[in-house]
C-alpha cells in the first residue's frame, strides 16, 4: 500500500513565520502535488512536482514556494505566513501513467 | 475551462436510506477522467472510482454505484443501504486525458448518516 505521511496534522503558525510543511511518501511514485482544501472549494491545486527539482504552478501558488530534493519528500514552503493561508493542506501522490492520486492525512493550519 | 459542480453541500440520511450524489462537470476535452473520492473524518482522501469519458456503462460495487451520463455531463454517485461508516466528505473530480496532473475538484459533499 502506498503510503503518504505528512509532518504534522496540527500547526498553529503567526504572521509572518516561515512555515515548512514536509510530506513522504514511500512508494517511489515520481509525481507529489501540494493541495489546499478550503470549506465550499474543494481542493485547489497550489504546486506540483514530477521528478527531482522539478516543479510546477498549480492554480494557486502566490505566496507559495515548494523544494523536491529527494524523490520521496516534497516540502511546501510559506514564506511569509498570512492570516488567508489558514487552510487545510494536503500532500498527494502519483504514479506516472496512472491517473489515481494517494492523499496523505492532511495539516489543519492555523496563522494567527 | 474545466469546471466540476457539486450542488449539494451537506446531505444528512438516516442509515438504510439510499442516497445520490450528483456531479455535473464541463469540459471542451474529448478524453477524460472522472472521479471519485472520499475523505473520511481521518482526513486522507480515499480513491472510490475512475471513469473515462469513453466508457458510460454504469459501475456497481457493492452497495456503490456510479451512474455516468455524457448527454447531461453528470457523473452521480449512489450508494444503497446508507451506513453509519459512510459518513464523509466526498469528491467528484475531472482530469485531462493526459493524466492526473491536472486534476479539477468539485467542492465537495458532506453526507451524514444518521443511525
Amino acid at each position: 500500500d502506498v503510503k503518504v505521511t505528512q509532518s504534522s496534522r496540527y500547526l498553529v503558525k503567526r504572521t509572518g513565520e516561515k512555515v515548512f510543511l514536509e510530506c513522504v511518501q514511500d512508494m517511489d511514485h515520481e509525481n507529489m502535488f501540494w493541495y489546499r482544501q478550503d470549506p465550499g472549494l474543494g481542493l485547489r491545486l497550489i504546486y506540483f512536482s514530477y521528478d527531482v527539482k522539478m516543479k510546477e504552478k498549480g492554480d494557486i501558488p502566490e505566496g507559495y514556494s515548494v523544494s523536491r530534493e529527494k524523490k520521496e519528500r516534497f516540502s511546501l514552503i510559506l514564506e511569509s505566513a498570512s492570516t488567508n493561508q489558514t487552510s487545510m493542506y494536503l500532500c498527494a501522490t502519483l504514479t506516472s501513467g496512472s491517473y489515481e492520486q494517494y492523499f496523505g492525512p492532511g495539516t489543519r493550519l492555523t496563522v494567527t | 475551462a474545466q469546471k466540476v459542480t457539486q450542488a449539494q453541500t451537506e446531505i444528512s440520511v438516516v442509515e438504510k436510506e439510499d442516497v445520490t450524489l450528483d456531479c455535473v462537470y464541463e469540459t471542451r476535452d474529448t478524453t477524460y477522467y472522472l472521479f471519485w473520492y472520499k475523505q473520511p473524518p481521518s482526513g486522507e482522501l480515499v480513491f472510490l472510482i475512475r471513469r473515462n469519458s469513453f466508457d458510460e456503462q454504469n459501475e456497481i460495487s457493492g452497495r456503490y454505484s456510479w451512474n455516468f451520463q455524457k448527454s447531461t455531463s453528470s457523473f452521480n454517485f449512489t450508494i444503497t443501504a446508507s451506513q453509519v461508516v459512510d459518513s464523509a466528505v466526498y469528491f467528484c473530480a475531472l482530469s485531462k486525458g493526459t493524466g492526473g496532473f491536472k486534476t479539477i475538484f468539485g467542492a465537495g459533499t458532506r453526507l451524514f448518516v444518521k443511525a
